[in-house]
């Protein structure tokens, strides 16, 4: 699997738009961008994934570049609990199975 | 809740006890995992089940011995610990055999444990 380069900390006021950026240049065509997220001494939560087209969920968007060597998370309206360590990563879906392989992530904390 | 459940939350053992820690998932998938993450540590990935085979082993030692008995039933054995085996366990499931959304890999809240 790609790897990829995420800020190690990053800082957003409750009630603003945080924006996670992630660089996977070296991502192949058949690799999706995955994002979770770790908040503390619980287990990671998946968030959205996307291949090339921008997605949308309840959670978050994910913006991919046209050249798909980077991608952005956005949540819209950060809140506390939003808190957590973000993890992006490039994976590669085959029929046989999946793995996903993390990196450190961003630490994203929301600020009062 | 995730549709992962795993027990105990937390275990403390001792490095000659003999333990188990199990993981139950309701999501009807065919694939489950066992990561850890040490402190500080990104999680790394230690076994792979995939119809009930381990399909992956990634170099663990043999004081970690998992078991599954069924699609939706994951134990990891623990024996003769060391104290650097302290760590969160965190078991997960997906569905093998769809591309797409359907391959998404859940988590439990994992399992705490602590070796003295």
């Amino acid at each position: 699997d790609a790897k990829t380069t995420q800020p190690t900390s990053m800082d957003c006021a409750e009630g603003r738009a945080a924006n996670l950026p992630c660089n996977h240049s070296t991502i192949s065509g058949n690799e999706y961008v995955y994002w979770y997220r770790q908040i503390h001494s619980q287990g990671p939560q998946y968030i959205i994934h996307g291949l090339k087209n921008n997605e949308t969920n309840e959670m978050a968007s994910l913006i991919i570049t046209e050249d798909r060597k980077s991608s952005t998370l956005i949540l819209p309206h950060a809140t506390l609990r939003d808190t957590a360590v973000y993890y992006c990563i490039v994976r590669e879906l085959e029929t046989s199975g999946s793995r996903l392989t993390f990196g450190e992530g961003t630490q994203l904390t929301v600020n009062p | 809740e995730t549709g992962v459940t795993q027990t105990p939350r937390h275990l403390v053992m001792g490095m000659t006890n003999k333990k188990s820690l199990k993981c139950e998932q309701h999501l009807g998938h065919n694939a489950m995992y066992w990561y850890k993450q040490s402190a500080k540590k990104p999680l790394e990935l230690m076994f792979v089940y995939s119809l009930e085979e381990r399909v992956e082993n990634n170099s663990v030692p043999s004081r970690f011995s998992p078991e599954c008995p069924n699609s939706s039933h994951l134990f990891l054995h623990l024996h003769t610990l060391q104290p650097e085996d302290s760590a969160l366990y965190l078991c997960a499931s997906s569905q093998w055999g769809l591309q797409g959304t359907g391959n998404t890999i859940y988590f439990g809240e994992g399992s705490w444990l602590t070796v003295v």
